[in-house]
């Protein structure tokens, strides 16, 4: 039981670079996110998906699309890539709302430098 | 407009002492609370939640107690260990939505 997984740990993109972010889980959990965290600024929310099917924006969404690929994948694609963008993203997921704690799981981060 | 804060940093306490992490929040729709820890190059991972019903809840060195009429929530541990030292966030939810409100963090330091 891997948890949440995410790819890559480390990317360099040129201002202009289009990239995804991959995400998986496989505790067959409904809802999952994608989150990013600069210092100073905590864990700010860019997309979720609430079930499989469905996505909406976050806080701070311009600039990214998202794919709820299925039930186990969400992915974060940046078109543009622009240095403020330069970030650490975290994917995270989460059983079903209304169910459970509500707790969060997280994934490892993906360290993203955009030059 | 931040609706959870955590109006401290950075925290920096002695091994084997009490450490105690502050989180006031402005939404008063806000029914469950949760803090999550954070290692360095690593996700955050779940550490202990309350609801709203209750104003304390305790597992292990940990206890988070919840008074609803100051919109305060806060995080002891004892006794705190050199372990313990990482970045701890406070989270809450309003009810019926699917996403958690969270605030900057405080990151702590526990000297050995």
């Amino acid at each position: 039981n891997a948890g949440v997984t995410q790819t890559p740990k480390f990317q360099v993109l040129k201002t202009g670079q289009s990239m995804t972010l991959q995400c998986a889980q496989d505790m067959n959990h409904n809802s999952m996110y994608w989150y990013r965290q600069d210092p100073g600024m905590g864990l700010r929310l860019i997309y979720y998906s609430a079930s499989e099917g469905t996505t909406d924006k976050g806080e701070v969404p311009n600039g990214y699309n998202v794919s709820r690929l299925n039930k186990r994948e969400f992915s974060l694609r940046l078109e543009s890539a622009a240095p403020s963008q330069t970030s650490v993203y975290f994917c995270a997921s989460r059983l079903f709302p209304g169910q459970g704690t509500y707790e969060q799981y997280f994934g490892p981060g993906t360290r993203l430098t955009v030059t | 407009d931040q609706q959870v804060k955590q109006n401290s940093p950075s925290l920096s306490v002695q091994e084997g002492r009490i450490s105690i992490l502050n989180c006031d929040y402005t939404n008063s729709m806000f029914d469950y609370f949760l803090w999550y820890k954070k290692y360095p190059a690593e996700g955050p991972t779940f550490l202990i939640s309350i609801s709203s019903i209750k104003d304390k809840n305790e597992d292990g060195r940990f206890t988070v107690f919840l008074n609803k009429s100051a919109k305060h929530l806060s995080l002891h541990i004892v006794p705190s260990q050199p372990g313990d030292s990482a970045v701890y966030f406070c989270a809450a939810r309003e009810g019926g939505s699917y996403i958690p409100t969270f605030g900057r963090g405080t990151s702590l330091i526990v000297h050995p």
